[in-house]
């Protein structure tokens, strides 16, 4: 079976440090991969999805950035981290249309 | 434009009552369909979700949803609430043909269940 791994669960990181989030899947090939933002009591945002390796698309344009090195592995990145990135930071995966989650890293930044 | 609108930011229900929660979209054809739950602090599940095919859709957790074409909707329902379902409810779209699998989500509705 499928499943999908990220770490860390939970950051705290100084304003203008570095950030950098990883999410890998299990058990299945080539799927669509995504990272999503929930800000304290909003919705998700999507913030980029990849459809293959080195394949990046950005939704928003922001702080943020993404990269696809290997086939199931995706990264989150920043060179220097802002207050407004603060929030539960979500990776999913999908194959034939339907996405799942991961369980989600918390970052604060102070 | 798709677009999904829950309008319920919050509801409270009593356990062993019923539940529905509203979902309404927009979307130009059939459309994709999902219904997701979030507890505090966790990732996304999916509850189940509608591609076609019969519209009384069954999911996990004793959770069904119908999709209406004539009202745009796809609503969930749950016949007896259990504390352990309160929770965030997403419903969500499919951004379409050749959109990478992307997802349009509502804003969500929060569940709170009283004893």
């Amino acid at each position: 079976s499928q499943t999908i791994h990220q770490w860390p669960a939970t950051l705290v990181q100084p304003v203008g440090s570095p950030l950098s989030l990883e999410c890998t899947v299990e058990g299945t090939s080539n799927p669509n991969l995504y990272w999503y933002r929930q800000a304290a009591g909003r919705g998700l945002q999507l913030l980029f999805y990849s459809v293959g390796i080195g394949q990046i698309s950005s939704e928003v344009p922001q702080n943020l950035s993404a990269s696809r090195p290997q086939d199931r592995q995706f990264i989150l990145s920043s060179k220097k981290l802002l207050l407004s990135d603060s929030g539960f930071y979500l990776c999913a995966w999908s194959v034939s249309d339907t996405q799942y989650f991961g369980p989600g890293t918390r970052l604060t930044v102070l | 434009a798709q677009s999904v609108t829950q309008p319920d930011i919050h509801i409270t229900v009593s356990e062993g009552a019923s539940l529905e929660l509203r979902c309404n979209y927009s979307y130009g054809a059939t459309p994709y369909l999902f219904w997701y739950v979030q507890s505090p602090g966790q990732g996304l599940q999916l509850l189940l979700k509608y591609f076609s095919g019969d519209t009384l859709v069954q999911g996990i957790k004793g959770f069904e949803a119908e999709f209406k074409r004539s009202q745009s909707s796809f609503n969930l329902r749950k016949p007896s609430v259990h504390w352990s379902d309160a929770a965030e409810y997403f419903c969500a779209v499919g951004a379409g043909y050749n959109q990478g699998g992307k997802l349009i989500f509502g804003q969500g509705t929060e569940l709170s269940v009283k004893p």
